[in-house]
């Protein structure tokens, strides 16, 4: 039972365009998600998150933006770099609750 | 079939106790991953096994000892454990070299050590 949905394995754009990762729940109790970004044979690392409350969050050229009404999140790279190529995770919990990952999605940034 | 299941969903053990966690996986992948989560951080990546061989381990104390049995499913040995080893354990997999290392993660075992 997937929970936690990136329908996009992967994703390619070109450097300085926008990156746009996206992500689906199913779980409407989920009311903290986050984005964890990984490099080949490391774990993943803490990127940006977002709770229920709010619908927007930003760092740096990174911004989360969140759809509860159609369980939805998204992440926008603006402007991608080459360094920015990893596959990105995209995570779910409530408070209390086990984080539930999704697939993933492998994000490749041409020079 | 897009699962990773893990058993037992909740183990509580003693730091004398010997026991194994399970991982199972049925879309084919050639590499199954274990990491640990303590609460509220971000997975820490223990053992990585490519095609049944083990092929990453980050420092992992020998009281954890990994199993790849078959391309199906992948065991974790648990002995003598530290109540400071009480996490989230979990599972994954990956189809190598496929252009991708998207994982699918397993729920997870809730280990507690007494």
């Amino acid at each position: 039972d997937q929970q936690v949905k990136q329908n996009s394995p992967s994703l390619s754009v070109q450097e300085g365009r926008i990156s746009i990762l996206n992500c689906d729940y199913t779980n409407s109790m989920f009311d903290y998600f986050l984005w964890y970004k990984k490099y080949p044979a490391e774990g993943p690392t803490f990127l940006i998150s977002i709770s229920s409350i709010k619908d927007k969050n930003e760092d740096g050229r990174f911004t989360v933006f969140l759809n509860k009404s159609a369980k939805h999140l998204s992440l926008h790279i603006v402007p991608s770099q080459p360094g920015d190529s990893a596959v990105y995770f995209c995570a779910a919990t409530s408070w209390g609750d086990d984080m539930r990952f999704g697939a993933g999605t492998r994000l490749t940034v041409k020079p | 079939d897009t699962e990773v299941t893990q058993t037992p969903k909740h183990l509580v053990m003693g730091m004398t106790n010997k026991k194994s966690l399970k991982c199972e996986q049925h879309m084919g992948h050639r590499a199954m991953y274990w990491y640990k989560q303590k609460a509220k951080k971000p997975p820490e990546l223990m053992f990585v096994y490519s095609y049944e061989k083990l092929s990453i381990n980050e420092s992992v104390p020998s009281r954890f000892s990994p199993e790849c049995p078959n391309s199906s499913l992948l065991n974790l040995h648990l002995h003598a454990l530290q109540p400071e080893d009480s996490a989230l354990y979990l599972c994954a997999s990956s189809q190598p070299f496929a252009g991708t290392d998207t994982q699918y993660f397993g729920p997870g075992t809730r280990l507690t050590v007494l």
